[in-house]
């Protein structure tokens, strides 16, 4: 399995925040997976910001402090999923990652990691 | 919103033991938090040591060892390696609100 990011590595302030991440040797329509996204930035650690998946329909979570300004969408016939975070400010300068978290009966676990996307919010 | 909590730094000498701990506000960290333990280091893309509490990846080294212990997730390194020096992150999920959340991360400096 391989997940890798790709988008612009610079976004104006207020402006939306637009990545993807391309999987490869799994589906996004997994019925035993959950596609995530996480970032880290330069003052904070690791944060986790949302999911999406597929059983029998599509699910999201998001985390609350991001609902409101954050979007994660699946393209089954690309076979990646995306993230949009609006309304950008300087805060959300990040490495952004995707991770694939495979659930089990018992267990869950955030098994393969992107190698993460810088994005810096500067005007 | 739930708060999760780990040791901000800890120092272990090469060779030695170190626990890094895990709480949250709840006070009880149980099988149901599905606890992870995560290796970060700088430029690189994090790793999941532990899953699930106790689980472990065959790319973690057998060294490493997680548990539940008095209501916290715990990480056991023993025989502390230079390579060890990290930040490691705690990830528990909360079933009730469906969402993943991250402890402040341990630097763990090996010296």
């Amino acid at each position: 399995v391989q997940l890798q990011q790709s988008g612009p590595g610079l976004v104006k302030p207020s402006q939306t925040l637009s990545l993807t991440c391309v999987i490869s040797g799994d589906s996004v329509s997994s019925h035993t997976a959950a596609w995530n996204w996480i970032r880290q930035s330069p003052s904070r650690g690791l944060e986790w910001l949302g999911r999406i998946y597929y059983r029998s329909k599509w699910y999201h979570d998001y985390a609350v402090s991001l609902k409101t300004r954050m979007t994660i969408n699946p393209d089954t016939s690309k076979n990646h999923f995306s993230l949009q975070l609006s309304f950008v400010t300087p805060e959300d300068t990040a490495v952004y990652y995707c991770a694939r978290e495979t659930i089990g009966l018992t267990t869950k676990d955030f098994d393969y990691w992107g190698q993460g996307a810088l994005v810096s919010v500067s005007s | 919103q739930t708060v999760v909590t780990q040791e901000p730094s800890l120092t272990v000498s090469p060779g030695g033991t170190v626990t890094l701990t895990c709480s949250d506000t709840t006070g009880e960290v149980t099988e149901g938090n599905y606890a992870h333990w995560i290796q970060h280091k700088p430029g690189q893309a994090p790793r999941t040591l532990i899953f699930s509490a106790s689980n472990k990846h065959s790319w973690a080294p057998a060294r490493f060892s997680g548990s539940l212990l008095g209501g916290k997730a715990a990480l056991t390194v023993s025989r502390v390696q230079p390579e060890d020096e990290a930040d490691y992150y705690c990830l528990l999920f909360y079933s009730a609100t469906q969402v993943w959340v991250f402890g402040g991360g341990t630097k763990l400096t090996v010296l």
